[in-house]
């Protein structure tokens, strides 16, 4: 257990629908990212905040958002979904703000996306 | 651009048989390099990681990794697989700016009785 929970775990809506996946970090970690899974992209960074500040951007696109609440919890926001939204989205903390250099990310279980 | 390649899309190896899954980057400054295990079902876990200084690197579950500079490559080894090892692999290369991971496709391990 990495001490990064996402809700919910499972999640299928329709083609055109708003879904928000919420996301936990570890105690004490500031940043949050955002990272995408699907068959034929492979795993993507969407997005990261840090401290309630975004602090990088990947390949996100612009019907989804993110943000990072006081205290410390992260949302992500996927709208107009399309077929090819459907994917396993993964949450990832870290304690400060360089997770992809000398730090480690903490990945949750993910959230398992099915767009119909 | 930062890339990561990982040839081996599936590898399936016999219980207690040596393992090698083969990692290569592209980077142009020092990397930070690392592999990562996801189960079926599971999150991402992390085997080990690389920042600087020697080469050779331990982690969890008795895996190992060897960094070579010359070969752009990141290697992970163990010597002698379980079948609770089947599961799918991932390498992945940071930056020293931004929080940004890059992951090769994965490996998926299979492993035989």
């Amino acid at each position: 257990d990495s001490g990064v929970t996402q809700t919910p775990k499972h999640l299928i809506t329709a083609t055109g629908q708003r879904v928000t996946l919420r996301c936990s970090p570890r105690s004490g970690d500031l940043s949050v990212y955002w990272y995408q899974q699907s068959l034929d992209q492979g795993l993507q960074f969407l997005i990261q905040y840090y401290n309630g500040e975004e602090r990088a951007k990947g390949n996100i696109l612009e019907r989804f958002s993110a943000q990072q609440f006081p205290d410390l919890h992260s949302e992500l926001n996927l709208s107009s979904l399309e077929l090819g939204d459907s994917a396993l989205y993964f949450c990832a903390s870290s304690v400060g703000a360089s997770g992809g250099a000398t730090e480690t990310q903490y990945f949750g279980p993910g959230t398992r996306l099915l767009v119909l | 651009a930062q890339s990561v390649t990982q040839p081996d899309i599936h590898i399936t190896v016999s219980e207690g048989a040596s393992l090698e899954l083969r990692c290569n980057y592209s980077y142009g400054a020092t990397p930070y390099l690392f592999w990562y295990v996801q189960s079926p079902g599971q999150g991402l876990q992390l085997l080990l990681k690389y920042f600087s200084g020697d080469t050779l690197v331990q982690g969890i579950k008795g895996f190992e990794a060897e960094f070579k500079r010359s070969q752009s490559s990141f290697n992970l080894r163990k010597p002698s697989v379980h079948w609770s090892d089947a599961a799918e692999y991932f390498c992945a290369v940071g930056r020293d700016q931004g929080g940004k991971l890059i992951f090769g496709q994965g490996t998926e391990l299979s492993v035989k009785p």
